[in-house]
């Protein structure tokens, strides 16, 4: 059974503690991406990867990290640093950069 | 940077009647993507336009890329329930990998 997978769903934190989203995808897709989406603001790149151990910030990196140690594997990190960080987070993929994005289920993270 | 905007932001039908979504972007666009997501959901690949020109159909769905390859439409005839949901488009520049999202149309159907 192919695709994105991830975790939780549904994420709660106390201001002030970095939260890791898991993303896994077993379409031996090269690139990977997160999202954030708000209501009425669309989807906002937040990091992509093209290839395995290589990552680019997108246009909304400032308090997130990332790494890309296996191909099957995107971790986003929210730090204490993102000012706000409360949002549905969408990690996709794509068989190779540019091409058609197969997203995951989200995870609707609430900070307070 | 590249700026991709989308009208109208909401769009409210009765059954029926049809429905166009429209793209315009600020810089000239190798290939545009649409994407919907239904309400409580993840968004979902529905095609890609390539060519200056291009029309292509799925069922009810038109969509069409602009000779200039700067906008981009999706129409839908006879809307159903179905059809609810959010519809993105996502350009991609020219030389860049990077899809940029519209804010989306987010439809609602009147039964």
């Amino acid at each position: 059974d192919g695709g994105i997978t991830q975790s939780p769903k549904y994420l709660f934190r106390k201001e002030g503690q970095n939260v890791t989203l898991s993303c896994e995808q077993n379409l031996n897709h090269d690139a990977m991406y997160w999202y954030r989406q708000d209501p009425g603001q669309g989807l906002r790149l937040i990091y992509y990867s093209q290839i395995v151990n290589d990552f680019q910030k997108g246009d909304i990196a400032e308090g997130y990290s990332v790494s890309r140690e296996k191909k099957e594997s995107f971790p986003l990190t929210v730090t204490s640093a993102q000012k706000n960080p409360t949002a549905f987070y969408l990690c996709a993929s794509s068989i190779l950069p540019g091409y058609e994005q197969y997203f995951g289920p989200g995870t609707r993270l609430t900070v307070t | 940077g590249q700026q991709v905007m989308q009208i109208p932001q909401y769009q409210h039908v009765q059954e029926g009647e049809d429905f166009t979504t429209y793209c315009n972007s600020s810089t000239t666009l190798s290939n545009i993507q649409w994407y919907k997501q239904r309400p409580g959901g993840h968004p979902v690949f529905l095609i890609q336009l390539v060519k200056s020109g291009e029309v292509k159909k799925q069922k009810r769905l038109t969509f069409q890329f602009g000779e200039a390859k700067k906008n981009s439409s999706l129409h839908i005839t006879a809307t159903q329930t179905t059809d609810v949901g959010t519809y993105f488009c996502a350009g991609r520049g020219a030389g860049s990998y990077q899809l940029t999202f519209g804010k989306g149309t987010k439809l609602s159907v009147i039964p």
